[in-house]
């Protein structure tokens, strides 16, 4: 049980264009769902926290217009990286938790972004 | 504020021996303390995890740690190590149980056959 199911594993697209990643709980109604960034040999750097239904809350330095996030069901979230470039290139992992439980939260298997 | 520092980023062992990755935490509460494992382009997979319970938390796959207050640490052991458990592990700590966790800057474990 607990799967968190992401979308795409890897992209490849031109500087400048948009990107779509989604996150799905499978089998479980995740209220919170966690969108992180983890550069190469690095450890995972929370980006944003999204409640379902609700607006994102945005870790510091992270720019809002930059990395859209969505949570407009309880098994679903999608994390937009508007105009990318080279340096938004990056391994991005989303987690969701369990609701109404005290529950570690579940990782999918992440989406390497490379921007050419 | 919380915090955990894993000591070493690489550690090497021959198959067989016994793993110990290191792992210390700062808080201010008792913490809610984990590990993860993390395979090359994969996400992170739930290890074991401390909850105030059982001070020894034994994981999945043979891992084990124990939650030491006097030392701040939570170290990850395993008596045997297999060359499926080569990865990357994380310690992360947590004051809320599930959400704002905190990782550590990893451990990359390589298992030399």
């Amino acid at each position: 049980g607990a799967v968190v199911s992401q979308h795409p594993s890897w992209v490849i697209c031109k500087s400048g264009t948009s990107v779509k990643i989604e996150c799905r709980s499978l089998d479980f109604q995740a209220t919170t769902m966690f969108w992180y960034r983890q550069f190469p040999k690095q450890s995972l750097m929370l980006m944003a926290t999204s409640n379902e239904g609700s607006k994102a809350t945005y870790e510091q330095g992270v720019e809002k217009d930059k990395f859209l996030i969505n949570h407009a069901s309880l098994t679903l979230s999608t994390l937009t990286v508007t105009s990318a470039h080279p340096e938004d290139s990056s391994f991005y992992i989303c987690s969701a938790r369990e609701r109404d439980r005290v529950d570690p939260q579940h990782f999918g298997d992440g989406t390497r972004l490379s921007i050419l | 504020a919380q915090s955990v520092t894993q000591l070493g980023s690489h550690v090497s062992v021959s198959e067989g021996a016994l793993v110990l990755l290191r792992c210390n935490y700062s808080s201010s509460v008792p913490p809610y303390l984990f590990w993860y494992v993390q395979y090359p382009n994969q996400g992170l997979q739930l290890l074991l995890k401390y909850t105030s319970a059982a001070t020894l938390v034994k994981g999945i796959n043979g891992f084990e740690a124990e939650f030491k207050k006097s030392e701040t640490s939570f170290h990850l052991t395993k008596p045997s190590a297999h060359m499926s458990d080569a990865a990357e592990y994380f310690c992360a700590v947590s004051l809320t149980g599930a959400n704002n966790l905190f990782f550590g800057t990893g451990t990359r474990l390589t298992v030399i056959p």
